[in-house]
């Protein structure tokens, strides 16, 4: 199995700009999770998806944050418009649900967004 | 809510020696406790979990973790540091529905030859 795909790695845009990040999870994952890495706040929760549905989006910072899964293979985390505090490395992570509670997440390399 | 806090923002030991990373948790529930590595520009992987079974869990590349309820800790042990170890890693508690992940702030792992 390939793992987790981001797309792009690294992302440079300007300020008011829309950016949409993209993930593949893997195949057979019914979980998929977006989480965002700054220096300041660590790695946050921002929404997460159980079978393609939101379950809890109590992180994504404001309106400017959507996040869609249209099918079990493909979500995107759109950013409109973007501004240079959500400069910070975004990834994806998926799991499979099991008996016992936790379910391991796999988590993709990360997309590197710079907002100038 | 559930926490973690990681006592070691950076640690520095030699090639060959001992590694002890630290963690302590806060959880109203029975919790799951995790310690993910993340090297430079890549992504977290899984080193080791606690769901509730042994207390003394171990995982891949040498590392090992106990949980201690009675201090609160899930502290991160390797009894000899190789130069690849050197990464940043983090104490993780999963929330009660067992898909809900904290992180603690994490420790950078320096390892000098």
């Amino acid at each position: 199995d390939a793992g987790v795909i981001q797309s792009p790695r690294h992302e440079v845009t300007e300020m008011g700009q829309e950016v949409t990040l993209r993930c593949k999870p893997i195949s057979g994952h019914d979980y998929l999770f977006w989480y965002r890495q700054t220096m300041m706040r660590g790695l946050e929760l921002l929404i997460y998806f159980n079978n393609n549905v939101p379950i809890d989006d109590s992180g994504m910072p404001e309106d400017r944050f959507s996040a869609k899964m249209p099918n079990a293979s493909f979500s995107t985390l759109k950013i409109q418009p973007s501004e240079p505090r959500d400069s910070a490395v975004y990834f994806c992570a998926s799991s499979r649900a099991g008996a016992g509670g936790y379910n391991e997440q796999f988590f993709g390399p990360g997309t590197r967004l710079t907002v100038l | 809510a559930q926490s973690v806090t990681q006592l070691d923002s950076h640690v520095s030991v030699s090639e060959g020696t001992p590694v002890l990373l630290r963690c302590n948790y806060s959880s109203s529930y029975s919790p799951s406790l995790f310690w993910y590595v993340q090297h430079p520009n890549k992504g977290l992987q899984l080193l080791l979990k606690y769901t509730s079974a042994a207390t003394l869990v171990k995982g891949i590349n040498g590392f090992e973790a106990e949980f201690k309820k009675s201090e609160t800790s899930f502290h991160l042990t390797k009894p000899s540091a190789h130069m690849s170890d050197a990464a940043e890693y983090f104490c993780v508690v999963s929330e009660e529905d067992g898909n809900k992940l904290v992180f603690g702030a994490g420790t950078i792992l320096r390892v000098k030859s």
